[in-house]
Order: structure tokens, then sequence, then C-alpha cells
């Protein structure tokens, strides 16, 4: 069971906007913990998706935009497109664990 | 950003160790921190550990506690994972992954390996 919680799958269709939750508690995101996220298609390396709750690598579209309240994080995605199917994890730190902490992973399908 | 390349596939018997390396390149590898991630088949991302490049200090997860070891050498700019009294759980996709923020637990992974297949089998 992860630490962190995401929902197993989000769906939505073409041009529509999704989020996916990641809850975690006092330990990790609640604790002022800074949480990334990462997008992976199937058979290949995660790719950093957001940095330090909000922040976008260069090469980025901001059609992806993420943020982060109390013990919960969220990532947005709008004008959905195929190319966005994947699944998505976030990242932080857990000063119970000591160590860095991965959600379960979500799998975004576009209808 | 930095580019890292692994080695290859391995496979090996319960109960022995797997050496897995990390080569990088680009400008910022001495000011980095490189760590380690695996994924067994369809199954999420579990941390490992990860090493300071430049002090070569070490963390790991406590689950890995007694069975994990990570080293660089500067001069071949490689850093390597053994992982030792390997089980079937054990079998996963290896990646390293690479990151400028301090502490090392903090950053986010810029850079990926390609990913190495680590199948422990009898």
């Amino acid at each position: 069971q992860s630490v962190l919680t995401q929902p197993p799958s989000v769906s939505g269709a073409p041009g529509q906007r999704i989020t996916i939750s990641c809850t975690g508690s006092t330990s990790n995101i609640g604790a002022y913990y800074d949480v990334h996220w990462y997008q992976q298609v199937p058979g290949t390396a995660p790719k950093l998706l957001i940095y330090k709750n909000t922040n976008r690598p260069s090469g980025v579209p901001d059609r992806f935009s993420g943020s982060k309240s109390g013990t919960s994080a969220s990532l947005a995605i709008t004008g959905l497109q195929a190319e966005d199917e994947a699944e998505y994890y976030c990242q932080s730190f857990d000063n119970r664990l000591s160590g860095v902490v991965f959600g379960g992973g979500t799998k975004l399908t576009v209808l | 950003q930095m580019q890292l390349v692994q080695s290859g596939p391995e496979v090996k018997k319960p109960g022995t160790s797997v050496k897995v390396s990390c080569k990088a390149s680009g400008l910022t590898f001495i000011s980095s921190g490189v760590q380690w991630v695996r994924q067994a088949r369809g199954q999420r991302l579990e941390w490992i550990g990860g090493i300071v490049v430049r002090s070569a200090d070490t963390n790991h997860a406590q689950k890995f506690q007694d069975r994990v070891t990570i080293t660089r050498d500067m001069s071949t700019r490689t850093v390597s994972l053994e992982l030792s009294s390997l089980s079937s759980e054990d079998t996963a996709v290896y990646y390293c992954v690479s990151g400028t923020v301090f502490p090392l637990g903090l950053s986010p992974f810029d850079s990926w390996g390609q990913g190495t297949l680590v199948t422990v089998s009898s």
C-alpha cells in the first residue's frame, strides 16, 4: 500500500479537463515537503512533468499544472489530447520513513 | 540535465547479488545526486536509495537497509547499485535517476536512465 494515495484511473474526452489527486499525511505532503509529478508512457521511463508542486520543466506544455494544499496535491490537465494517455505518479518525502515516497499511480484514459 | 546510460539486463538466482551500473554524461555530474528507483511489472515506482556524487554520502529506504550498496566512481562518471540476497520479489526494472536538489530526498528526478531489467529466478 502506497504512502501517497492516488485514484487508480481517470478518464476524459479529448479537449476536456481532468484532475488527479495525491493524498498524503502530516509526515509528507502536510509537512510542507514538495510534490513532484511524472508521466510514464507504457514501456518507457517516467518523465518529470511538474516539480516543486507547481513548476513545469522546459518543454512541458502549459496544459499541465500542479497545485498543493494541506496534505494533498493535484495534477490538472486541460485540453486533453490522445497523447496524454499514460500513467501518472506523484512523489514526495516522508519524514517518518526518512525517504522518498511515490503514489500508486493513476492511469489516464483518453476516450 | 544529465544523460544516464545503464548496464544491460541481468538474470540471477535467488540468494545471489546483482550490480547495476549507470554512466552519466553532462556537465552537472559532480554537483548532482544519483538515486535508484525500481518498478515491478505493472506496479508502482519504489525508491531504493541514492548517493551525493561530490561527497559519496548515501541514504536508502529502510526496506533495503541490509541489502543495498550504492557507490560512485568519479573517474568513469559511474554510479552503481548492488543488491544482495535476491528473491523473486526483486524482479523489476531498475532505473537510475538524477537531480540537483539537496537533501537528496527532496529532489525531483529530472533525468532518467533507460532502465535495467533484473530477473530473479531459479
